[in-house]
């Protein structure tokens, strides 16, 4: 079985600030990794994933994250965040193996911007 | 460009009361997905479709089914209504591989008073 832990439920930063959210993900096979937004009162969409290769990885918004297989974390951080970055975002894993293919979500994160 | 339709996108129902969800994709994809999403709880898989034809039960399917009516088309029923399904409900759709992004619809606020 696979997990995700979000450790942060809600993490208040003021504009222009760095900003870390962390994800956390516990699996017996190879992984793959995944960030989704949710703005108020709308689906999940894409900001970015780690499939293979460079563990750094760039999305949407000038976001990134890294993949630390020795830590097991996907750690996504954005260097100066805007009030528009306002919005829930989730971390998430599927695995190769049978069983594990589909996508099984963190708890979220609730970004605040404050002006 | 529609991606995932859901209908309705507001519900309010009287315990014991019926109801269907509907979802529909136009990306021709292979699996479509119903999530309930919960504070604090992230979003929980009710059940799944990885092909026209089979559904399975994800992590928290009692109280619901689904139908796979086509390849477009995946529908998520609730016989008799309970508070504990109060939620945002979300369907989803992908190619069935665990390296395809997962494309969501608006959502399907559901209430049981």
């Amino acid at each position: 079985a696979q997990s995700v832990t979000q450790l942060d439920s809600q993490v208040p930063v003021f504009e222009e600030a760095p900003v870390e959210l962390r994800c956390n993900y516990s699996s017996s096979v190879s992984v793959y990794l995944f960030w989704y937004v949710q703005y108020p009162n709308q689906g999940l969409q894409l900001l970015l994933k780690y499939l293979s290769g460079s563990t750094l990885v760039k999305g949407i918004n000038g976001f990134e994250a890294e993949f630390n297989k020795s830590q097991t974390s996907f750690h996504l951080r954005k260097p100066s965040v805007h009030i528009s970055d306002t919005a829930e975002y989730f971390c998430a894993v599927s695995g190769r193996s049978f069983g594990n293919e589909k996508l099984t979500f963190g708890t979220g994160t609730r970004l605040t911007i404050i002006p | 460009n529609a991606g995932v339709t859901q209908t309705p996108k507001f519900q309010v129902l009287k315990t014991g009361q019926s109801m269907t969800l509907q979802c529909a994709q136009d990306m021709n994809h292979n699996s479509m997905y119903w999530y309930r999403q919960d504070p604090g709880m992230g979003l929980r898989l009710i059940y799944y479709s990885a092909s026209e034809g089979t559904t399975d039960k994800g992590e928290v399917p009692n109280g619901y089914n689904v139908s796979r009516l086509n390849k477009r088309e995946f529908s998520l029923r609730l016989e008799s209504a309970a508070p504990s399904q109060t939620s945002v409900y979300f369907c989803a759709s992908n190619w069935g591989s665990p390296l395809s992004e997962a494309f969501f619809g608006q959502g399907t606020r559901l209430t049981v008073v």
